[in-house]
Parts: C-alpha cells; structure tokens; sequence
C-alpha cells in the first residue's frame, strides 16, 4: 500500500516550458487535490477534485490546469512554465466521511530558471 | 488573504518543555481543524485534529485547545523532545463538500538537547 505517490521528485524547467506533474493514490479515495508550498506561505490549494470527472480551482489557479484521468490519478500541468511557480507541489488524497484527514504525497520539487 | 493565522513563524525550546503553537481564523462555518506535521523533504501528516464541539482533544503528548468564542486553537506539545522538531501546519475546512483544507503559515519548531 503506497498511499499518495507523486512523480518527478525534481524537476527543473526554462521559462516558458510545459510539463505535468504526476499523482496516484491507492487508497480508493473519491478526493484529491494539488497544493503548492511556499516559504512563509504554507499551503496553498491550487485544483481539487472532489470526485471522478469533476474538477474545481482552488486558491491559485492562475497558470495551471488538472486532468483526473479516472479515480486513481490526478495530474497538474503547467502549460508554460514562469519563474513565480518555482515551489514545492503536493497531492493529496481524501475521502469525505472518513473524518477529514488528508493524505500526501512526498512532493515534487519544481524550479523555473 | 490568509484565512487561518499562525504564530509563531519560528520556536526553540528546550527538551523536556512545552511548544506552543497558536492560530486564529475567521470563518465561521470552519467546523474541522486538523494539524499537520512536516518533516524536511516529506508530505505533511496529520498530527492530530478536534471538531469545534469540544474545547480540548489530548492525543499522547499532544494537545489541542479549541476557543470558539475567540476562534482561536492551538497546540500544545508536552515534554518536547529533539524529534517533535519539524514544521507545524494549523489548517481548517468546511467538513461538507470538497473538504479544502485553509493553512497555516507554518511554524518551524526546534527542540534543543
């Protein structure tokens, strides 16, 4: 039981690059979720996805964009890449009426030069 | 807007004695308020969390005090040892719908030998 895997762990990209960060749980759960963390800022949600099929933006959503490709996988795709998302990127996983708790992953390193 | 305020950014306490990590909101409907503890180059994990109908949850070493009237909360970590040292993160969430958890800014706790 892996629980939330994230892939790449590091990435760096040039300016205006795209790329998309990778998401799986195995926990059967219906909601998940992408975050950001930035120093002094916490976390910040940037996409969820309270079920199979649906998505909703979050907090900062500006310059990203998500795909729930079934229950499992969650993917957020930076579709040309700037200097101010260079940030640590978290998913995480829930199920609604199972008390609340998030579960994330190890979380992927992004730097934009 | 931050809508969950953490204080204090940083804390160093002796081992043996109490950390203590306070946080405001502002939004009334927040009726679940979980802690997250982060280890460096690791997810959060939940530590523990409490529901605004009780005033106080103890899990171990571990206490949360809950001030409705004030909608303040805080964190209590009792006979604080070198391995308590990690990043805290309050957060709260509407329990309802998507579950999106509002955190913290952070607070990086330092226990010293």
């Amino acid at each position: 039981n892996a629980g939330v895997t994230q892939t790449p762990k590091f990435q760096v990209l040039k300016t205006g690059q795209s790329m998309t960060l990778q998401c799986a749980q195995d926990m059967n759960h219906n909601s998940m979720y992408w975050y950001r963390q930035d120093p002094g800022m916490g976390l910040r949600l940037i996409y969820y996805s309270a079920s199979e099929g649906t998505t909703d933006k979050g907090e900062v959503p500006n310059g990203y964009n998500v795909s729930r490709l079934n229950k499992r996988e969650f993917s957020l795709r930076l579709e040309s890449a700037a200097p101010s998302q260079t940030s640590v990127y978290f998913c995480a996983s829930s199920e609604p009426g199972q008390g609340g708790e998030q579960y994330f992953g190890p979380g992927t390193r992004l730097t934009v030069t | 807007q931050q809508q969950v305020k953490q204080s204090p950014q940083s804390l160093i306490v002796q081992k043996g004695g109490i950390s203590i990590i306070n946080c405001a909101y502002e939004n009334t409907a927040f009726d679940y308020f979980p802690w997250y503890q982060q280890f460096p180059g690791k997810g959060p994990a939940l530590l523990i969390a409490i529901r605004p109908d009780v005033s106080e949850k103890k899990e171990g070493r571990f206490t949360i005090s809950f001030n409705k009237s004030a909608k303040q909360f805080s964190l209590h970590i009792m006979d604080s040892q070198p391995g308590d040292s990690a990043t805290y993160f309050c957060a709260a969430s509407i329990q309802t719908g998507a579950n999106n958890l509002f955190f913290g800014t952070g607070t990086r706790l330092t226990v010293i030998p």
